[in-house]
C-alpha cells in the first residue's frame, strides 16, 4: 500500500492524558499536513511541514498540541493534557510540492475520543 | 482567500446526473478550483481541478464559466457508492506563498436506489 498511513485508527483516552498519533506519508512526498475534523464540519488546518521544517501553524492551535517530522519522513502529533473538546478525527495528508497543481493525499485519520 | 458557498445537501437517485454548484465570487486571477470527495470514516480524496472552461476525467466533469465566479461539479450516472460529502475549494497557485487548503462544510450527496 503506497497511500498515507495513520496509526492508530482509534484512540480512547481520559481527560488529562497525553496522546500521540503517527502519520506515514507517501514516500516521495515532501509536504505533510495535519488537519482536524469534527462531525458535520470540513477538515480544519492545524499545521504543515515541508521536509522536516514546520512552516505554518494554525493560530487556533493550542500550545498543548505539538507536531514533529524529525527526518522529513513520518510525523507525529502529540496532544498534552487532553480535553473533551479535543475529541475529533485527526487527518494527515501529504503532497509533492512541485506539481503544477498540488494535490493532497489524505490518510483515513485517527479518531480520538476523550472521556 | 476566496470564500466558497455550496449547498449543504443534495438528494439523487441511482443513474441520474448530479450537478453541484459552488459560488466563489472573490476568486483571484490565478486561483484554481478544486473538488474533493469524502466518504464516512475516511480522509478527503481529490476528484478534479480546473482553472477555466471544462475539465473531464474518469470520475467527473468540472464546468467553469468565463467569469469564474462559480463552478459546477458534474457526476454522470451516480450510483449508491457516490454517496459522500463533496468539497469545493479555491486554491492559490504554488508560488503564492499560501499553502494550506481551507475546507468548508461541503455538500452531502445522498444517492438512493
Amino acid at each position: 500500500d503506497t497511500g498515507v498511513s495513520q496509526n492508530p485508527r482509534h484512540k480512547i483516552t481520559k481527560r488529562g492524558q497525553n496522546v500521540t498519533f503517527r502519520c506515514d506519508p507517501i514516500s516521495e512526498h515532501n509536504r505533510l499536513y495535519w488537519y482536524r475534523q469534527t462531525l458535520g464540519q470540513g477538515p480544519e488546518f492545524l499545521t504543515y511541514f515541508q521536509n522536516e521544517a514546520q512552516l505554518e501553524k494554525s493560530r487556533l492551535l493550542s500550545d498543548r498540541f505539538s507536531a514533529e517530522r524529525p527526518k522529513g519522513s513520518f510525523s507525529t502529533l502529540e496532544i498534552q493534557r487532553t480535553e473533551q473538546g479535543d475529541s475529533a478525527m485527526y487527518l494527515c495528508a501529504s503532497s509533492l510540492f512541485r506539481d503544477l497543481n498540488e494535490k493532497l493525499f489524505f490518510g483515513s485519520g485517527t479518531q480520538l475520543s476523550v472521556l | 482567500l476566496a470564500k466558497t458557498t455550496q449547498p449543504i445537501s443534495m438528494d439523487s437517485y441511482e443513474g441520474q446526473e448530479v450537478n453541484i454548484t459552488c459560488s466563489h465570487n472573490n476568486i483571484a486571477t490565478n486561483d484554481y478550483i478544486t473538488w474533493y470527495q469524502q466518504f464516512p470514516s475516511q480522509g478527503p480524496r481529490f476528484i478534479i481541478q480546473g482553472y477555466k472552461t471544462k475539465v473531464t476525467n474518469e470520475v467527473a466533469s468540472l464546468f467553469i464559466p468565463a467569469d469564474r465566479k462559480s463552478s459546477t461539479l458534474s457526476l454522470p450516472r451516480v450510483s449508491l457508492s457516490d454517496t459522500a460529502v463533496y468539497y469545493c475549494l479555491v486554491v492559490p497557485p504554488e508560488d503564492s506563498g499560501y499553502s494550506t487548503l481551507t475546507f468548508g462544510k461541503g455538500t452531502m450527496l445522498l444517492v438512493s436506489p
